[in-house]
């Protein structure tokens, strides 16, 4: 099963509300990643996280806090998020270093 | 710094053409290369992975190869079918961390 879900599907928020993305994956992959991609360009890296431990932090923003609970769940949180921060969030898992396994996104609009 | 190049950025043929879709990179120092494919408004979904030391993989009417020392990549899409329409993107893993880089994508239309 090369599955990683996403939930929710669509998040819609306010510029004051705090909510959380949440990833799983069952692959038993050591290395899970957090991704931002605006409409008709390519994904950015926002995390890394290799054996539930973050790794890569590609400068983001301190709204965006990301959360490894176990090496099968990879959370995302949410704060005081700003209009341009709309967006499909995805989420990857890998078997470092091979193939990235995604998911299907959540896509992200805040008010 | 790397950086992926994908040429073109859009492509339309008809039904039952070969194509092949081009990918470069700046820094020849990569661990492997990654095709993707994205449907719009969905998540990634990997097509083939070659490894440095590799020149090419197939898989159905895929194949990629990989010219790693001209930082060059194609992947051969034999006879198109409308089902393949679709955003493809190519990712390079540098030979050190997880980081992947990704190119800006080739749009593909396929009529039928």
């Amino acid at each position: 099963d090369t599955e990683v879900t996403q939930t929710p599907k669509h998040l819609v928020m306010g510029m004051t509300n705090k909510k959380s993305l949440k990833c799983e994956q069952h692959m038993g992959h050591r290395a899970m990643y957090w991704y931002k991609q605006k409409a008709k360009k390519p994904p950015e890296l926002m995390f890394v996280y290799s054996y539930e431990k973050l790794s890569i932090n590609e400068s983001v923003p301190s709204r965006f806090s990301p959360e490894c609970p176990n090496s099968s769940l990879l959370n995302l949180h949410l704060h005081a998020l700003q209009p341009e921060d709309s967006a499909l969030y995805l989420c990857a898992s890998s078997q470092r270093p091979n193939t990235q396994y995604f998911g299907p996104g959540t896509r992200l609009t805040v008010l | 710094k790397q950086e992926v190049t994908q040429i073109p950025a859009a492509l339309s043929v008809p039904e039952g053409e070969n194509l092949v879709l081009n990918c470069s990179f700046t820094d020849s120092a990569i661990y492997n290369l990654q095709w993707f494919r994205q449907d719009p408004g969905k998540g990634l979904t990997s097509l083939l992975l070659i490894q440095s030391s590799q020149r090419e993989q197939t898989s159905g009417r895929l194949n990629a190869s990989l010219d790693k020392s001209s930082g060059r990549s194609t992947l051969y899409i034999a006879a198109s079918q409308p089902g393949d329409s679709a955003t493809y993107l190519c990712a390079v893993r540098r030979e050190y961390g997880n980081k992947l880089v990704f190119g800006a994508g080739t749009i593909l239309r396929v009529k039928s």
